[in-house]
């Protein structure tokens, strides 16, 4: 499979644990970006690598959301001290700067924070 | 920030009849994304349109960008059971991030 692939693909955890979700992108893209979706809203942009540099981050994300892409390859996103608010699906995309930033998603970790 | 307003939020057709949803912002656009999100996926882009005035079309899907650069629409054709999900606009703001609408979910009656 070439795509965008993300795990887990659903994690519950108690108020107050730390989690840790990973992205791995379509290997020849340098481009990955994290995204939150709650139930009937749009993909809201969390933060955006280009090989290992975070380049954007939103001014939504909580201090308590860290991601690394430490060799420009796969991406790691922690939330730590989560809260209920955190219960979300996290979406991955990546893109090729060579085409026009079309995203390619991958198919998400459901989040649930009991 | 930038925002993208779409509508309608919900819209169901009976199967063979039009479709269509707006995005709207109220300031320039440099570019329109649409994504589909089958239910229970995750979103699958569809298009971009870069130019003032650009019309495409994808078999039943016909897609317009604005003379102003400030809105956007999705006309779907005769729709089929296969178009139901929830169509999303997206637009880049500062830099590379992708600003969502709401989205607007179709529905479809056979």
């Amino acid at each position: 499979d070439t795509g965008v692939s993300q795990d887990p693909r659903h994690k519950i955890t108690k108020r107050g644990q730390n989690v840790t979700f990973r992205c791995d992108p379509i290997s020849e893209h340098n481009r990955l970006y994290w995204y939150r979706q709650t139930l009937g809203q749009g993909p809201e942009f969390l933060t955006y690598f280009q090989n290992e540099a975070q380049l954007e981050k939103s001014r939504l994300l909580s201090d308590r959301f860290s991601a690394e892409r430490p060799k420009g390859s796969f991406s790691t996103l922690e939330i730590q001290r989560t809260e209920q608010g955190d219960s979300a699906m996290y979406l991955c995309a990546s893109s090729n700067r060579d085409f026009y930033n079309e995203q390619f998603f991958g198919p998400g970790t459901r989040l649930t924070v009991l | 920030g930038q925002q993208v307003m779409q509508i309608p939020q919900y819209q169901h057709v009976q199967e063979g009849e039009d479709f269509t949803t707006y995005c709207n912002s109220s300031t320039t656009l440099s570019n329109i994304q649409w994504y589909k999100q089958r239910p229970g996926g995750h979103p699958v882009f569809l298009i971009q349109l870069v130019k003032s005035g650009e019309v495409k079309k994808q078999k039943r899907l016909t897609f317009q960008f604005g003379e102003a650069k400030k809105n956007s629409s999705l006309h779907i054709t005769a729709t089929q059971t296969t178009d139901v999900g929830t169509y999303f606009c997206a637009a880049n703001q500062a830099g590379t991030a992708l600003i969502f609408g709401k989205g607007t979910t179709l529905s479809v009656s056979s």
